[in-house]
């Protein structure tokens, strides 16, 4: 239950494509949902997160798209760029006090764009 | 800037070997964390620390065991490597709430990670 799963393992997108990564949860105790790119030789770092009062937030050309019936959350890459290819993760963690706020990853997915 | 920094980039081990990952972090945070990263699995906390010489486990600590003894600096050690540690290591730091609270909604900033191989 305290699983994320991420998909596709893999991502080809055309420059000024969109890319879409979707991740699934199960445990409806979660209540915040970051995603985080790395780039190779680099760590994860954040890029950004939603909470589940919100269905999509968008910052520039990254937007996360929340369902909170089916426990889904998708990142979507508007336009992608050849520096988006990385490596993206979603995330999934409880918040608040007497929770350690540790965070559950996805498998990870690769995302190439071809110029 | 949120630096955390880790010891090495590339380390080489020999099964049995004790092998010590340290990490220090510059801003004063709270919380510290050891993943490991592989392929397919994407990351899985080994330990966590809230604080100076607290620690929690994750969810894969066979094998593994950490020390904190100072706020910056928290070390990883396999007390005897065995092939299947071969892995990225990944060390992350977050600030904490305030008022006793913790896991607000801090960010994690991670170091570049450590690629150890056990032969």
């Amino acid at each position: 239950q305290q699983q994320v799963k991420q998909s596709p393992q893999s991502l080809i997108v055309q420059k000024g494509g969109i890319s879409i990564i979707n991740c699934a949860y199960e445990n409806t105790a979660f209540d915040y949902f970051p995603w985080y790119q790395q780039f190779p030789g680099k760590g994860p770092a954040l890029l950004i997160a939603i909470r589940p009062d919100v269905s999509e937030k968008k910052e520039g050309r990254f937007t996360i798209s929340f369902n909170k019936s089916a426990k889904q959350f998708s990142l979507h890459i508007m336009d992608s760029q050849p520096g988006d290819s990385a490596t993206y993760f979603c995330a999934a963690s409880i918040l608040g006090s007497g929770n350690t706020g540790k965070l559950i990853f996805g498998q990870g997915t690769t995302l190439q764009v071809k110029p | 800037d949120v630096k955390v920094t880790q010891s090495s980039r590339y380390l080489v081990k020999r099964t049995g070997e004790k092998v010590f990952l340290e990490c220090v972090q510059d801003m004063d945070h709270e919380n510290m964390f050891w993943y490991r990263q592989d392929p397919g699995l994407g990351l899985r906390l080994i330990y966590f620390s809230y604080d100076v010489k607290m620690k929690e486990k994750g969810d894969i600590p066979e094998g593994y065991s950490v020390s904190r003894e100072k706020k910056e600096r928290f070390s990883l050690i396999l007390e005897s490597a065995s092939t299947n540690q071969t892995s990225m290591y990944l060390c992350a730091s977050r600030a904490s709430g305030t008022s006793g609270r913790i896991a607000l909604l801090k960010e994690q900033f991670f170091g570049p990670g450590t690629r150890l191989t056990v032969l």
